[in-house]
């Protein structure tokens, strides 16, 4: 069974600094990857997704992950951060082996320090 | 195109008292996705359907909680009766083949 791995709770990180939000997951087929971020007090909106091709994606909001398949990893990265970027971010991947709904993980929340 | 719309956005009512919550999905998705989510569980898949049918209700909590997709555009949730333990905040979500979801704005539901 697919399952999903955000090993952060919570990320602090100083404006304008660099952020890694990690991501790990667990599939015996091949897999779809997605990240979601939720601002406070809304819903969940897509960052960005993997289907297949480049394994370098690039979101909304200066956001790119990288899909990994010997690591089993899908970390989403910004080179630098704003004060809007506060949020909770999700990952979350679907496939075969959940006939094709999302798995979500547990949610990072990154929280910008002035 | 404008998106999944939920309504209410919030929703304050007694213990014990019926409520519905609904949903207007995008048009042409073919699946649509029930949420829950609170502080201390997270995010819950509660039920989906595909194509207006339930596929899997098994995280419907209790009994006293029902939903129904009577056509393609129209989709609640309803909870009788409800009780403080309901309060939460619920989404609905559609895609198109289940590949990205795209959320609604949520409901707050809070019973007193």
């Amino acid at each position: 069974a697919q399952s999903v791995t955000q090993l952060d709770s919570q990320v602090p990180v100083f404006e304008e600094a660099p952020v890694e939000l990690r991501c790990n997951y667990s599939s015996s087929v091949s897999v779809y990857l997605f990240w979601y971020v939720q601002y406070p007090n809304q819903g969940l909106q897509l960052l960005l997704k993997y289907l297949s091709g480049s394994t370098l994606v690039k979101g909304i909001n200066g956001f790119e992950a990288e899909f990994n398949k010997s690591q089993t990893s899908f970390h989403l990265r910004k080179p630098s951060v704003h004060i809007s970027d506060t949020a909770e971010y999700f990952c979350a991947v679907s496939g075969e082996d959940s006939n094709y709904q999302l798995i979500w993980g547990a949610g990072t929340k990154l929280i910008i320090k002035p | 195109d404008a998106g999944v719309i939920q309504s209410p956005r919030h929703e304050v009512t007694e213990m014990g008292q019926e409520v519905t919550l609904r949903c207007k999905p995008i048009s042409g998705h073919d699946y649509l996705f029930w949420y829950r989510q609170t502080m201390m569980r997270g995010l819950e898949l509660l039920i989906y359907f595909n194509n207006n049918v339930p596929i899997d209700d098994s995280g419907m909590p209790e009994d006293r909680f029902s939903a129904k997709m009577p056509n393609a555009s129209f989709s609640t949730l309803k909870i009788q009766p409800s009780e403080p333990r309901d309060s939460a905040v619920y989404f609905c979500a559609s895609s198109l083949g289940g590949l990205g979801y795209t959320f609604g704005s949520g409901t707050r539901l809070t019973v007193v």
